[in-house]
């Protein structure tokens, strides 16, 4: 069975700090990974995506994941976050065989300090 | 560019009535349509894929009964919400794909409320 867990429901952060969020995944094969952001009363943005390759991969406004098998884990990160970067970030997680099919963590809303 | 369009972006209906959301791809052909809805303060769930020349495959807990699925062409697709419900509010996003290893597109979602 395939599963998403992001283990922080919320992160606050101060502007201009460094931002991690986690994910972590269960999926015995080779998974394709996925980070979306959701801001208010809106749909879903793409940030960035891992199919194969080098494990570190570049997103939009300068997010970036690295992708560890060794701990299933799908981390997103930020060397300097922006208030406008507040919004729900969502990890997910889909396999070679049934690309069409998206499994969604539970999601993280991040806060941004002034 | 690519972009997939919903259709309504909001609407409300009376319990026990039904709804018919749209989605549309634009710049790209859509072989494949997912449907996810978003419950409140809860995470997306597939409701349904639909792709191109195979039967539409709803997951565990949604039915055809329920969600009726039509995807006529590389750029549209709609569904119903049937005999709607309380716990059928939410947001309902169209995700479209122009094939293998590609990017899912979202569209902006339809927001459902049931009265």
């Amino acid at each position: 069975a395939q599963s998403v867990t992001q283990p922080d429901a919320r992160v606050t952060v101060s502007e201009g700090a460094s931002l991690q969020l986690r994910c972590k995944y269960s999926y015995s094969a080779t998974p394709y990974l996925f980070w979306y952001v959701q801001y208010p009363r809106q749909g879903l943005q793409l940030l960035l995506k891992y199919y194969s390759g080098d494990p570190v991969v570049q997103g939009v406004n300068s997010f970036e994941a690295e992708f560890s098998k060794s701990n299933s884990s799908f981390h997103l990160q930020k060397a300097s976050v922006h208030w406008s970067d507040s919004a729900v970030y969502f990890c997910a997680l889909s396999n070679l065989y049934n690309q069409g099919k998206l499994i969604f963590g539970q999601g993280t809303k991040l806060s941004i300090k002034p | 560019g690519a972009l997939v369009y919903q259709y309504p972006r909001r609407t409300i209906c009376k319990s026990g009535t039904s709804m018919r959301m749209e989605c549309q791809a634009v710049g790209f052909q859509a072989t494949s349509v997912a449907w996810y809805r978003q419950s409140p303060q809860k995470t997306f769930e597939l409701i349904a894929l639909s792709t191109v020349n195979s039967a539409i495959k709803y997951e565990q807990n949604f039915t055809q009964e329920k969600f009726p699925i039509s995807h006529p062409n590389l750029s549209f697709s709609s569904m119903t919400v049937l005999n709607a419900y309380l716990e059928d509010r939410g947001l309902y996003l169209c995700g479209a794909r122009p094939g293998p290893y590609a990017e899912q597109f979202f569209g902006p979602g339809t927001r459902l409320t049931v009265l």
